[in-house]
């Protein structure tokens, strides 16, 4: 258990209106990322953050924005949510230090735009 | 630029029998690192088995083990004595040293059934 935790886990939205989504993690790790999965695209990274205030774009980020106010704490925010951002999201974390420095992800938020 | 390509969308398994799933990746970073996860249908991604670059031998845990080939840019997943709970979506990933800041690139996953 990589002690990472999503909320909501499940949200219906509708278009235009914004929406954010929380990454919290319990270790105090410095690298967080942000995934989108899409049925025939695997994992597609939307941002990432190696350190509080310290975020990048990925693949895919046009129409999100991320924070990263604390250590724990990883939000991305959908601005005015789209139909084409109907998705599931997984939030990572990679323990840096050991041999593999493996990410793990949380359990991930089913989101639906109307 | 890094890609993953996974050419089974699907696969079909027989309990008790041996299955390879495929990878392929590209890269120009002699320094990479290969990930496998598995994501069975209640969703959440698991991790199974990692291969660094310049490691010398296979990886292997358990049931799980990884051929690599560096030469021909490949690191399939072999799973020995297919379990029922095994049938779930394989993913692919792969990791550049360097400066990457850990991030990983995916495959498009290999679904894979275990029939009875």
């Amino acid at each position: 258990d990589a002690g990472i935790t999503q909320s909501p886990r499940h949200k219906v939205t509708e278009t235009g209106t914004p929406v954010t989504l929380r990454c919290h993690q319990t270790e105090n790790h410095r690298y967080m990322y942000w995934y989108r999965q899409d049925p025939g695209h695997g994992l597609r990274l939307i941002h990432y953050s190696y350190g509080v205030k310290d975020t990048d774009k990925g693949e895919v980020s046009d129409g999100y924005s991320v924070s990263r106010s604390k250590t724990e704490d990883f939000l991305l925010t959908l601005e005015s949510a789209t139909s084409s951002q109907t998705s599931v999201y997984f939030c990572a974390i990679t323990p840096v230090g050991g041999l593999t420095d493996t990410q793990y992800f949380g359990p991930g938020t089913r989101l639906t735009v109307l | 630029a890094q890609k993953i390509t996974q050419t089974q969308p699907g696969m079909f398994v027989q309990e008790k029998e041996a299955v390879t799933l495929d990878c392929t990746y590209d890269t120009s970073d002699p320094s990479y690192g290969l990930f496998w996860y598995k994501q069975p249908s209640s969703g959440e991604m698991i991790f199974l088995i990692y291969q660094g670059s310049y490691d010398q031998q296979n990886a292997t845990e358990g049931r799980y083990s990884l051929n690599f080939q560096k030469a021909r840019k490949s690191a399939n997943l072999v799973i020995s004595a297919s379990q029922l709970g095994d049938s779930a979506m394989y993913f692919c990933a792969m990791r550049n040293s360097g400066g990457s800041n850990y991030k990983l690139t995916f495959g498009k996953g290999t679904l894979l059934t275990v029939n009875p």
